[in-house]
């Protein structure tokens, strides 16, 4: 099975900031890893796919980029609106997985 | 409006059984690979199961094979998650998701509100 480890657990941050979150798996894949967003309260709203692909209505600020077994999201220009907790997740082979998560809050 | 809605959730005694729903409006669902998502409180995510549409193969979690089953009533636009033998550790909101195309090969790009599921004496 496929583990994901996220690093930081959390980020303090301010707007403008470019903020770098890390996703690093137990076996090297190099396709299908997503990049999730989630406020308290609310289902998580998918950012990125297959490493690098940017979802319709998602700012260019988050990009995806991976470097063998690890992947990274990072956050050009922090805006107010990304204070949030984010989560890669494989879907390269079952068992799916997520990671553990990253909470970016306010420095 | 394309949206995805849970039902079923509630409060149980371990050993006890639910079966959760998640109604699709506004899409053919059954055409999409689609699973569920669960999440303890003031925890991250953690998948469940996943269906495939194109080939109608399941796939689960190790933490709940063998006492979930994840299935489909093409007819009524619905997912289901039958969870049987339930213990403490399954207490969670639990999420409907939908993926995109027919492959069990994707992330989730439209999810529902969430149910939540607490197992309890």
């Amino acid at each position: 099975d496929i583990q994901l480890t996220q690093s930081p657990s959390t980020l303090s941050a301010s707007v403008g900031d470019r903020v770098t979150i890390t996703c690093r798996a137990s076996e090297t894949f190099t396709r299908y890893l997503a990049w999730y967003q989630q406020k308290p309260g609310k289902a998580p709203n998918l950012l990125v796919s297959e490493v690098t692909k940017l979802e319709d209505g998602v700012p260019s600020r988050f990009i995806g980029s991976a470097s063998g077994p690890e992947f990274t999201l990072t956050i050009s220009g922090l805006q107010p609106d990304d204070f949030a907790t984010y989560y890669c997740q494989q879907y390269n082979t079952f068992p799916s997985s997520f990671g553990q998560g990253t909470k970016v809050e306010v420095k | 409006d394309v949206q995805l809605l849970e039902s079923g959730g509630g409060l149980v005694q371990p050993g006890g059984s639910l079966r959760l729903s998640c109604v699709a409006s506004g899409i053919t669902f059954s055409t999409f690979g689609r699973g569920w998502v669960r999440q303890p409180p003031g925890k991250g995510l953690e998948w469940v199961a996943t269906f495939s549409g194109a080939s109608s193969l399941t796939y689960y979690a190790d933490s709940v094979k063998g006492r979930f089953t994840i299935s489909r009533d093409i007819s009524k636009n619905t997912l289901y998650l039958q969870m049987d033998s339930l213990r403490e550790e399954d207490t969670a909101v639990y999420y409907c998701a939908k993926g995109r195309g027919s492959t069990a090969f994707a992330p989730f790009h439209m999810w529902g509100r969430g149910t939540l599921v607490a197992v309890s004496a």
